[in-house]
């Protein structure tokens, strides 16, 4: 089975300071990985994706993601982070060989920028 | 980018009242929609996958006699809460993907369900 797991609730992290935001995954095949940002009262903004290649993927905003196959990890990094980066995060997976359309979310990590 | 309206934003209206929500996809065309509710504390709820032209594809505990679930053209999904009860107050978001399964959920930006 499918799944995503995002293990902190929150993340505080002081403007300036590098961010990371974690997440693995468990599928049967390989995957597609995506990292999906929410402010308040809006929907998901898609962020970046890992689908082959390069293990580091950048995307938008400055973020970047690892994609770990041995550690079952894709976990999101920014080298400093802005007070503006202060959101909800998803993790989401999707499985190469599924045929059908489901993505697997992570239940989101809410992360403080302090100034 | 792809680009996904969901209309309306916010709705407020009285117990008893069908609402309907729709999720247009403006610049590609969306074999597969989804459906999500969304809680105060956070976490997504998949509540069906719809592709165009089929019936939706509810996840368990959802009543599909609820939430209807139209997909009738590759640019547009409605879901209707039908006779909403307080309980069914919720952010509710669509999102929409096209036909390759290495594309992104496109997200619109929610519609807030308020029932009185």
């Amino acid at each position: 089975a499918q799944s995503v797991a995002q293990p902190e609730d929150q993340v505080n992290v002081a403007e300036g300071n590098p961010l990371t935001v974690k997440c693995t995954y468990s599928v049967s095949g390989n995957p597609y990985l995506f990292w999906y940002v929410q402010y308040p009262n809006r929907g998901l903004q898609f962020l970046l994706k890992y689908i082959t290649g390069d293990n580091l993927v950048k995307g938008s905003y400055g973020f970047e993601a690892e994609f770990n196959k041995s550690q079952t990890s894709f976990h999101l990094k920014k080298p400093s982070a802005l007070v503006s980066d202060s959101a909800l995060y998803f993790c989401a997976v999707r499985e190469i060989a599924n045929t059908g359309n489901q993505f697997y979310f992570g239940t989101g990590t809410s992360l403080t920028v302090i100034p | 980018g792809a680009v996904v309206s969901q209309h309306p934003s916010r709705v407020i209206c009285k117990s008893g009242t069908s609402v309907k929500i729709e999720c247009r996809s403006l610049d590609f065309q969306a074999t597969t929609m989804f459906w999500y509710r969304q809680f105060p504390k956070k976490s997504l709820m998949l509540m069906a996958t719809s592709n165009e032209g089929s019936k939706a594809t509810y996840e368990q505990g959802v009543e599909k006699d609820k939430f209807l679930i139209n997909h009738a053209s590759l640019t547009l999904s409605t879901l209707t809460v039908t006779s909403a009860h307080p309980e069914d107050s919720s952010f509710y978001i669509c999102s929409a993907t096209g036909g390759y399964s290495n594309q992104p959920q496109h997200f619109g930006d929610g519609t807030r369900l308020s029932i009185l």
